[in-house]
């Protein structure tokens, strides 16, 4: 199974910071990983698809980046409502598999 | 707007079997492939299962394989998940995901999520 690790685990930012997470596979995935965004109690849902797709109704100030196996989530400018826990998963090959999570708390 | 609508979950005892279902609307349900995905209380997401559009290819973990079997109805737009010889392990809650996709054979990519139905399994 291809392993997912993200960096790091959680971190504090301030409304309007630039927040960056970090995705590394285990293996070369290509292109083919996604970000979610998770807020508590309810369910994932898809902000960026294939390492850069930004999924429909997603503001612009969420990008990713990478290839290969290190891939990058960048928030520019975050806002009271992008504090949750994001998940990185590929989708290169079965069994789909999904980084730990990295929680973005409010400073 | 897709809904996705799980249920089914309980509290059961170790060993024992549950039936999770999830009744989809607003897309074409027969075009798609979908999966269960799971969370543990506390922890991240676990992929359990994904089943392609017209139930020729099914896939599982290897924490679930000989234990769990994924469904599908397309005439009733519904998922299922039997669970069998149920472990605390398995405790989670329990989500009903879309794929964007017809087929199973790669890793899914999730485009709509259900609310989940928890499970619980304990003596």
């Amino acid at each position: 199974d291809i392993q997912m690790t993200q960096s790091p685990s959680s971190l504090s930012a301030s409304v309007g910071d630039r927040v960056t997470i970090t995705c590394r596979a285990s293996q070369s995935i290509s292109s083919y990983l996604n970000w979610y965004q998770q807020k508590p109690g309810k369910a994932p849902k898809l902000l960026i698809y294939a390492t850069s797709g930004l999924q429909g109704g997603v503001p612009s100030r969420f990008s990713g980046s990478g290839s290969g196996t290190d891939f990058t989530l960048t928030v520019s400018g975050l806002q009271p409502e992008d504090f949750a826990t994001y998940y990185c998963h590929q989708s290169y090959s079965s069994p789909p598999t999904f980084g730990q999570g990295t929680k973005v708390e409010i400073k | 707007e897709v809904q996705l609508v799980e249920s089914g979950g309980d509290l059961v005892q170790p060993g024992r079997s549950l039936r999770l279902s999830c009744a989809a609307s607003g897309f074409t349900f027969d075009n798609y492939a979908m999966h269960w995905v799971r969370q543990a209380p506390g922890k991240g997401l676990e992929w359990v299962s994904g089943i392609s559009w017209n139930s020729a290819y099914l896939d599982y973990a290897d924490s679930v394989k000989g234990r769990f079997t994924i469904s599908r109805d397309n005439a009733n737009n519904s998922l299922y998940l039997q669970m069998n010889s149920l472990r605390a392990e398995d405790t989670a809650l329990y989500y009903c995901a879309k794929d964007v996709g017809t087929t199973v054979t790669n890793g899914g990519l999730f485009d709509s999520w259900g609310q989940g139905t928890l499970v619980t399994v304990s003596s």
